[in-house]
């Protein structure tokens, strides 16, 4: 059973720039989360993913947006970025309708 | 104020200790409760899963839920220097919907 992958795992940009981040869910799992993690913060819910639509969305602006995949792989993709997007960015992968969400090793994105 | 609040700590203890982690939540519609450990640079591994409130036990870890007072725990006995990380507390509406995380709780347990 292969677990939650992440590419890349670390990336650095300026401000005003654009980044896509990559994840691929846990064989089997068909919905997909992305969660933000600031530094010394508890992760905070980006959107989650079900059959290639968003299926929830917590307080981010619209300049986050994501893609999931037939292959129930997923995107997130960050528009203007600012200082403040410097953070851990974590997907988790779960089974619809299932509690339990496993997560990535996420990617550390630096904004300068 | 945050839906789910946790001492940040950091929580220093020898090892052999009982640990005690806590949180409590303000949203009476959190169903379901979970503890997640981070160790530094990793993404959050799922340790304990509990629905509504009562106790679960696994191996050294407890988890506790009193949904009368809105408080979550976890203890664990025997802590170990490999117990060292950050441990996260999330709460969930509805089965398979968002996690709503504390701010984690940073333990190190000296050998």
């Amino acid at each position: 059973e292969t677990g939650v992958t992440q590419s890349p795992t670390h990336l650095i940009k300026t401000r005003g720039q654009q980044v896509t981040l990559r994840c691929s869910s846990q064989s089997g799992h068909n919905t997909v989360s992305w969660y933000q993690q600031a530094l010394g913060q508890g992760p905070q819910f980006i959107f989650q993913y079900y059959r290639e639509e968003e299926n929830g969305r917590g307080n981010f602006p619209p300049r986050f947006s994501g893609l999931q995949f037939p292959n129930y792989s997923s995107e997130l993709n960050v528009n203007a970025l600012e200082l403040d997007d410097s953070a851990l960015y974590l997907c988790a992968s779960s089974l619809r309708g299932r509690n339990t969400q496993y997560f990535g090793p996420g990617t550390r994105l630096t904004v300068l | 104020q945050k839906e789910v609040e946790q001492d940040p700590g950091p929580l220093s203890v020898p090892e052999g200790a009982i640990v005690s982690l806590n949180c409590t939540y303000s949203n009476s519609a959190f169903q379901y409760f979970m503890w997640y450990r981070q160790y530094s640079r990793k993404g959050p591994e799922l340790l304990m899963y509990t629905y509504s409130s009562g106790n679960k036990e696994d191996g050294r870890f407890t988890a506790q839920v009193d949904k009368s007072s809105k408080y979550i725990s976890l203890f664990i006995r025997d802590s170990q220097p490999s117990d060292s990380a950050t441990y996260l507390c999330a709460s969930q509406e509805t089965s398979g919907s968002r996690l709503t995380f504390g701010e984690g709780t940073q333990l190190t347990v000296n050998p």
